[in-house]
């Protein structure tokens, strides 16, 4: 069955740390992997991957893929208190219009 | 250009009520999704409509349904209500053209349903 695993399910870090999460997956025809944040409500999106080895920068966020051993990173250099949140990975594949989802990393950076 | 917006923010129901949920997607976006979020289970995938048509379903009993009328809009329907069903429901939507669909989606704030 097709699945999407992130580790750690949590981790706690004080500010100006450097956190590595990791998301791997296992699908049919993969066509794209997203970080998304989530805090309170709504998912935002952070970054989309589709291709290995590009990686994909947002300030102190980073992102790679690996198609070949399936998995990515998402990296958070001298986090904040505001980086708490839940972030989540999900797959689409192509001829499907879904995601799947991981059960998403629950990252809490103390002061 | 304001954002996915579900409506209402939260609801209480009882066991075998039936309940509507609703979302208004992103100004030019066809694509909505509606995914159900627990503690459990995570985020699951119930539908996908493009152009009032469902595209894709997830794995869900049929008391789940869904439509998506003309402006894109969508409503979720959820019959003789469970338990179980306490979810925060949380709908995006995306662009959703079919070809060179490479666009991501972008979620509301969700529908919070408590069933007692």
């Amino acid at each position: 069955e097709d699945k999407v695993v992130q580790s750690p399910l949590s981790l706690v870090v004080h500010e100006g740390d450097t956190v590595t999460l990791n998301c791997s997956y296992e699908v049919t025809n993969f066509r794209s992997l997203l970080w998304y944040k989530q805090e309170k409500k709504a998912p935002t999106f952070l970054f989309m991957l589709t291709s290995s080895g590009i990686e994909k920068k947002s300030g102190r966020l980073s992102s790679i893929l690996d198609k070949k051993e399936l998995f990515s990173i998402l990296n958070i250099t001298a986090t904040q208190t505001g980086d708490s949140a839940v972030y989540l990975c999900a797959v689409e594949e192509y001829n499907n219009n879904d995601m799947r989802f991981g059960a998403g990393t629950r990252l809490t950076v103390k002061p | 250009k304001a954002g996915v917006t579900q409506t209402p923010r939260y609801l209480i129901k009882t066991r075998g009520q039936q309940v509507t949920l609703s979302c208004s997607p992103i100004s030019g976006h066809r694509s909505v999704s509606w995914y159900q979020q627990t503690p459990g289970q995570g985020l699951q995938f119930l539908f996908e409509y493009f152009s009032e048509t469902q595209r894709n379903k997830g794995n869900f009993p049929g008391r789940f349904s869904g439509r998506q009328f003309s402006n894109s809009r969508s409503e979720m329907n959820v019959s003789t209500l469970e338990l179980g069903d306490s979810a925060l429901y949380l709908c995006a939507s995306s662009l959703g053209v079919l070809t060179g669909n490479n666009q991501p989606q972008h979620f509301g704030d969700g529908t919070r349903l408590s069933i007692l």
